[in-house]
């Protein structure tokens, strides 16, 4: 079953931040984070391992609660290049499938 | 060059008619998967491979036939086309265990018509 993301879209100007939610009805064994530009594919984040292990990479980090069986993703002071789809890839079971949401379309203007 | 590389770039094929679509990768990475990506339902993944020879289902297998033979490729055919498989396919490899997600190919856009 597909985790899902909130919001489905979020409009920023530059310098601001927003949050990505991921939310697993399963119990997980990891998360993934990712970013596609129109018409390319998915490029590679970052990846949460439980134990509630948070992350950064550059203006951009995440959190994993495993209890909750979310994450979030933080985009902090925003810039044009990070507009693009945001998808989370859930692992259940350590055997490196990921289940991915339906994606955040994430939208910085000037 | 190195990396995973997906072809056709773009196909169009009619309904009932066999297609393959081929992945290639050059790190020897033991995972490799196929997803389809189609508005509104993110990627789905139809088939993957921990190493070669070894193959299982994904989410959505129904119509399409993955093989291994070598660790490099991938490659998965469409049996007999349907509309409904007109999507998106990307290919992904992992090396397991060593903090780095998929990689993922350029892509290949399938019009079945």
């Amino acid at each position: 079953q597909q985790p899902v993301q909130s919001p489905q879209a979020v409009i920023l100007r530059e310098g601001e931040d927003a949050v990505i939610n991921c939310s697993s009805s399963k119990a997980l064994y990891s998360v993934h984070w990712y970013r596609q530009k129109h018409g390319e594919a998915p490029v590679f984040l970052m990846i949460l391992l439980k134990g509630g292990e948070q992350k950064g990479h550059d203006k951009i980090s995440a959190s994993f609660n495993e209890k909750k069986q979310q994450s979030s993703l933080y985009l902090t002071a925003s810039q044009l290049s990070y507009s693009g789809t945001y998808f989370c890839g859930t692992e259940s079971l350590n055997d490196y499938k990921l289940s991915f949401g339906a994606g955040t379309t994430v939208t910085v203007r000037a | 060059d190195a990396g995973i590389t997906q072809s056709p770039r773009y196909k169009i094929t009619e309904t009932g008619r066999q297609v393959t679509l081929m992945c290639h990768q050059t790190w020897s990475h033991s995972y490799m998967f196929w997803y389809r990506q189609d508005l509104g339902h993110g990627l789905r993944l139809i088939y993957y491979s921990a190493a070669a020879d070894i193959t299982d289902k994904g989410e959505v297998p129904d119509g399409y036939v993955v093989s291994r033979s070598k660790t490099e490729n991938f490659p998965l055919t469409l049996e007999s086309a349907t509309r409904s498989q007109t999507s998106v396919y990307f290919c992904a490899s992992l090396a397991p265990g060593t903090g780095d997600g998929y990689t993922f190919g350029s892509g290949t856009r399938l019009t079945v018509v």
